[in-house]
């Protein structure tokens, strides 16, 4: 069964400095999404991603995060200059169809801001 | 900040019990509902969904209810086995025109099943 990858599983940074997570969604989807999940509090929204655009961001989502399709296969996130409450994990998912339609998840990647 | 220590609903049965978990959602305009299923150190699993034209949806050993009036969305799991122990999240969305909208997730209930 396809499924949703993202690497790495866990990665550890110190404040100030740059990551990238990166994912790569089930190849025959077209809508990419990002989410984070603080340790024991729901999953937020983060970004949604449709032919090569952001759709829709939260207010999470500021100045120093971006997201990259760039080439077939992975969908990436970047955070620019990481601050401790970025520490979550991120989840990205991606869905065959739009709007009204099952996204599925992949494992996660927990990032770790010291 | 307020969501700092969120403490989870729990919910414990007997294994071959029926569980049922409970969400209320806030926004009247979502048009599409999902449960979705998390186990530790995984990513959310899609369990079953329903859209707001229906108000009960039968999947494998699972049942979605949804009221519109009251704005609950409950999801019945039936004989529930040990590997039903998770966190359960309900999530609404709505959609339109073909644009991917985004989930907006509850704060989860947290299943466990006693053998």
């Amino acid at each position: 069964e396809p499924e949703v990858t993202q690497t790495p599983s866990h990665q550890v940074t110190q404040m100030g400095q740059e990551v990238i997570l990166r994912c790569v969604p089930i190849s025959n989807h077209l809508y990419f999404y990002w989410y984070r999940q603080i340790l024991g509090q729901k999953v937020e929204f983060l970004v949604s991603f449709y032919n090569n655009e952001i759709s829709e961001k939260s207010e999470i989502f500021d100045d120093q995060f971006s997201v990259e399709r760039p080439d077939g296969s992975n969908f990436t996130l970047k955070i620019r200059s990481t601050k401790l409450e970025d520490s979550a994990m991120y989840f990205c998912a991606s869905s065959e169809a739009g709007g009204l339609g099952e996204q599925y998840f992949g494992p996660g990647t927990r990032l770790t801001v010291t | 900040g307020e969501n700092v220590g969120l403490h989870l609903p729990t919910l414990s049965v007997q294994e071959g019990d029926n569980s049922i978990i409970n969400c209320a959602y806030s926004n009247s305009a979502s048009d599409y509902f999902i449960w979705y299923k998390q186990e530790s150190g995984k990513g959310p699993q899609f369990i079953i969904d329903i859209r707001s034209n229906m108000d009960k949806r039968q999947g494998q050993r699972v049942t979605v209810l949804l009221n519109k009036t009251v704005k609950h969305l409950s999801l019945q799991i039936a004989a529930t086995q040990p590997g039903d122990s998770a966190v359960y999240f309900c999530a609404e969305s709505r959609g339109s025109g073909g644009s991917n909208y985004k989930l907006t997730f509850g704060k989860g209930t947290l299943l466990t099943v006693n053998p």
